[in-house]
Formats: C-alpha cells, sequence, structure tokens
C-alpha cells in the first residue's frame, strides 16, 4: 500500500470547514483512498473512500487531486463530537485480505 | 452499516493470568477479521488475521503462542492473551467486512482496554 503523509495535529473552530489534507505522491493507478477516523478509545470509523472523482456523503467530502498525489477530507461544518484522529489510507480495492495499514494520522481538535 | 461488537470493553487482569476477547459481526458472516493493537498515542498495529476455520495470520513480530486466535464460526472470533504482562497492557481492536455489501469498509469494534496489573 502506498504511504501517505498528514499533519500530526490541526485546530478548526465549531461551525467552520474542517479541511484535512492528505499526500499520498506514490500512489498507484488501482490505489483507492479511504478516511476513517477514531474518536479517543473507541473503535476506528468509515468515513469516505474515492479513486479519483470527488465524493460526497452525510459525513464529509473528499477532493482528489488530478495527479490524485494528494486529497482533502472537508468536514463542512465541525462540531465538537468531530474532535478525532483522522486517518488517510492509501489501498488497493477490494483486496482479498482488506486489513488496513494506519499511518500516524491527524489529531483534529474542534474548538468553540 | 454493519456492527462488529467486541467484548468486554475494559478488562483488568493480574499478571501471569489469561484474558480472552471477543469479536463478534453483528448482522453478517465474516470470513476474515482482524485484530490491532493500539499504545497510548500511537497509531494502530495489525497483529494477526483471522481466518475463519483455518489459523490465523500473524504479523512480523507478533508471538502466535502468547495470542492466541480462534475464528471458529463467521461470526465470531476470539483473541486469548496469555500469561499476560504489564507490557501487554494495550488497546485492542477488532475489524471486519461485510463481503456481501458490495463495498470495501472495514467495520471496527469499539475497542476492548486490557489493563494488566
Amino acid at each position: 500500500d502506498a504511504k501517505t503523509t498528514q499533519p500530526p495535529s490541526m485546530d478548526c473552530a465549531e461551525g467552520r470547514a474542517a479541511n484535512l489534507p492528505c499526500n499520498h505522491s506514490t500512489i498507484s493507478g488501482n490505489e483507492y483512498v479511504y478516511w476513517y477516523r477514531q474518536i479517543h478509545s473507541q473503535g476506528p470509523q468509515y468515513i469516505i473512500h474515492g479513486l479519483k472523482n470527488n465524493e460526497t456523503n452525510e459525513m464529509a467530502s473528499l477532493i482528489i487531486t488530478e495527479d490524485r498525489k494528494s486529497s482533502t477530507l472537508i468536514l463542512p461544518h465541525a462540531t465538537l463530537r468531530d474532535t478525532a484522529v483522522y486517518y488517510c489510507i492509501v489501498r488497493v480495492f477490494n483486496n482479498a485480505g482488506n486489513m488496513l495499514t494506519f499511518g500516524g494520522g491527524t489529531r483534529l481538535m474542534v474548538k468553540p | 452499516g454493519a456492527v462488529v461488537s467486541q467484548h468486554p470493553s475494559r478488562v483488568i487482569c493480574k499478571s501471569g493470568t489469561s484474558v480472552k476477547i471477543e469479536c463478534r459481526s453483528l448482522d453478517f458472516q465474516a470470513t476474515t477479521m482482524f485484530w490491532y493493537r493500539q499504545f497510548p498515542k500511537k497509531s494502530l498495529m495489525l497483529m494477526a488475521t483471522s481466518n475463519e476455520g483455518s489459523k490465523a495470520t500473524y504479523e512480523q513480530g507478533v508471538e502466535k503462542d502468547k495470542f492466541l486466535i480462534n475464528h471458529a464460526s463467521l461470526t465470531l472470533s476470539t483473541l486469548t492473551v496469555t500469561s499476560a504482562h504489564p507490557e501487554d497492557s494495550s488497546f485492542y481492536i477488532c475489524s471486519a467486512r461485510d463481503p456481501l455489501q458490495g463495498t470495501t469498509e472495514a467495520f471496527f469494534g469499539q475497542g476492548t482496554r486490557l489493563t494488566v496489573v
């Protein structure tokens, strides 16, 4: 799986958009970008994934650059409950194992 | 979405004893489950892959005789930490995927915090 680079921490004001960047310059053509988050003392939670088109669901939007070397997860209106560690993971779609390799992630602190 | 449940959520045990952690897929069948370990302020590290009906596959550096994994049914995998020591104190998390959902996101249990005293 391609390696990802994320800033270790970010702050965001409550109600504002949180934009979390991820660099994955060695991504290969068949690898998807996945985002998970982990709230303190809980298991990770799936957020969104994409290949090359931008994606949106009820939780977030995922913007992938045209060259696919980086992406941004957008939480449009961050709340205090969005405080968590956000992991960007790049992996092949639907391989038999489906295990995930976690990097350091970004610790997002949403402040009132 | 699919639900993965772990039990117990928190356990304290004495050094030298064994502890069993259960991971259940509540509304789907999982032929493969994964066990992770997470130390404070660190990321999740894969320990082993649990395969229903066959032996687990362990990551390098993980002692298979210490961390016993049993995946006896399509909805249950167990991790037993044998002869636990304080350095085994950690947050243990399992995950599984519903192969029939047509998506690839993994679902995680809520984790088990093990403290060995």
